[in-house]
């Protein structure tokens, strides 16, 4: 069956990055997008970009643009989001979505704190 | 690219409809037929109900059903159930080739 997993939780400080994987499966990965999206305790989804895992492409939300990193390796079916100078304003579930948002992964908690 | 605009909350008894609306742009919603709508439960990963406005992926009950009219999205949740409740999101491509979600409305079954 169609499936993304996330990796694991992950506590950083403020000022570190973090690199969260999404390994897809039951599908043909450089067909689809791959999207970024968090949520803040509490909050509401927001969209961090995507990247088209055929070519490398990638859109960035303005909001994130200079600090988030997206990259694919289509060797291991595999998305990443990289978020660097962290606050503790990210702390938050990232999640991945294949373009159409009809499939998510688990999710991963990333707590900032000092 | 700011969020879409939903209402915080909305209510009804089993066996209403409601409808939550999602407005936006002339250059997200209004722009594009690719809006589409989540429900997510607490602590869990958000489902896709709706997608490309009015259509639903297969599994999803028909009782859910969307709709445009210019720059506001809807969703019409028709006979109401209790496992209905939860937190609902709308999101929409950009002119940007970006995309953007919806505040968020939180969705009581009375």
């Amino acid at each position: 069956q169609v499936q993304l997993v996330q990796s694991g939780a992950e506590v950083k400080k403020p000022g570190a990055s973090v690199k969260v994987s999404c390994k897809a499966s039951g599908y043909t990965f450089n067909g689809y997008a791959m999207h970024w999206v968090r949520q803040a305790p509490g909050q509401r989804l927001e969209w961090m970009g995507w990247i088209n895992a055929g070519n490398g492409n990638t859109e960035y939300s303005q909001k994130f643009q200079g600090r988030v990193t997206i990259t694919r390796d289509t060797s291991a079916s595999t998305a990443y989001m990289e978020l660097s100078s962290l606050r503790s304003e990210d702390t938050a579930v990232y999640y991945c979505t294949r373009n159409g948002m009809d499939v998510w992964g688990q999710g991963t908690t990333v707590t900032v704190s000092s | 690219q700011s969020a879409l605009t939903q209402p915080a909350s909305v209510s009804g008894s089993p066996g209403q409809s409601i409808t939550i609306s999602c407005t936006g742009t002339s250059s997200d919603v209004g722009a594009y037929n690719y809006v589409s709508w989540y429900q997510q439960h607490p602590g869990k990963a958000p489902n896709l109900m709706i997608y490309d406005v009015t259509n639903r992926p297969s599994g999803v009950s028909n009782r859910f059903s969307g709709s445009k009219s210019g720059n506001t999205a809807s969703l019409t949740i028709s006979g109401l159930q209790a496992e209905d409740e939860g937190d609902y999101y709308c999101s929409s491509y950009t002119s940007s080739s970006t995309w953007v979600f919806g505040g968020g409305t939180k969705l009581t079954v009375l």
